[in-house]
């Protein structure tokens, strides 16, 4: 069974409307991560989290917050969707240290119009 | 920052040609290193990592050894295979909690 999942797989939302992504994981690590997918830009790290309660901003934080209620849960949240967060979204979770490898989700594409 | 840079975009073979994706890092501290490939409609996937300077990682007959003195860490496969047709990632970590990837190199196998 996959260890990290993500619903929707497939959103198209309306410009200046919420959306929200949501991640599930199995493999209870620590770590949480939320990356946008784009040609020429290759993956980039949204946030990112330690554990349940904490959101730590990654390296292109504006427009996007997040949440970690549980351990297993990490939602990503586009409060006002614009046509440039038009994108693919992955999930990912890992253990922490620094030579631990990150577990991927299918991905979510995003259709802002 | 801490970067990584993928020279090539896209690269194109024939099945059993030989490949080399090159991949070199800029970082403040002692990176670890990796490798993740992903195939269509799938999220990247490990492919293996290095973390000191002259380590080899390998996996699925790809490898890629790490250069502190030259800052690379390329990946090579001396027989690819239409089934390895995807995007390949370099990626570097330096700290606990965030891992830099390069811009990824679309690779096409050609039977």
């Amino acid at each position: 069974e996959a260890a990290v999942t993500q619903s929707p797989r497939n959103k198209v939302a309306v410009t200046g409307g919420k959306v929200t992504l949501s991640c599930n994981q199995t493999n209870n690590h620590n770590n949480m991560y939320w990356y946008r997918q784009d040609t020429g830009h290759g993956l980039r790290l949204i946030h990112y989290s330690y554990g349940a309660g904490s959101t730590e901003k990654g390296d292109i934080p504006d427009g996007y917050k997040a949440s970690r209620p549980s351990q297993e849960n990490f939602s990503l949240i586009l409060e006002l969707a614009t046509p440039s967060q038009t994108s693919v979204y992955f999930c990912a979770s890992g253990r922490g240290d620094n030579y631990a490898e990150q577990f991927f989700g299918p991905g979510t594409r995003l259709t802002v119009l | 920052g801490d970067s990584v840079t993928q020279t090539e975009g896209q690269v194109a073979l024939s099945e059993e040609d030989f490949l080399t994706i090159h991949c070199n890092y800029s970082a403040s501290g002692y990176p670890a290193l990796f490798w993740y490939v992903q195939y269509p409609g799938e999220g990247p996937q490990f492919l293996f990592r290095a973390s000191r300077d002259k380590e080899k990682g390998s996996s699925r007959g790809f490898e890629a050894t790490y250069d502190k003195g030259t800052t690379s860490f390329h990946l090579r496969k001396a027989s690819v295979q239409e089934s390895d047709s995807a995007v390949y990632y370099c990626a570097l970590a330096v700290n606990t909690n965030k891992v830099v990837f390069g811009t990824g190199t679309r690779l096409q196998v050609l039977p």
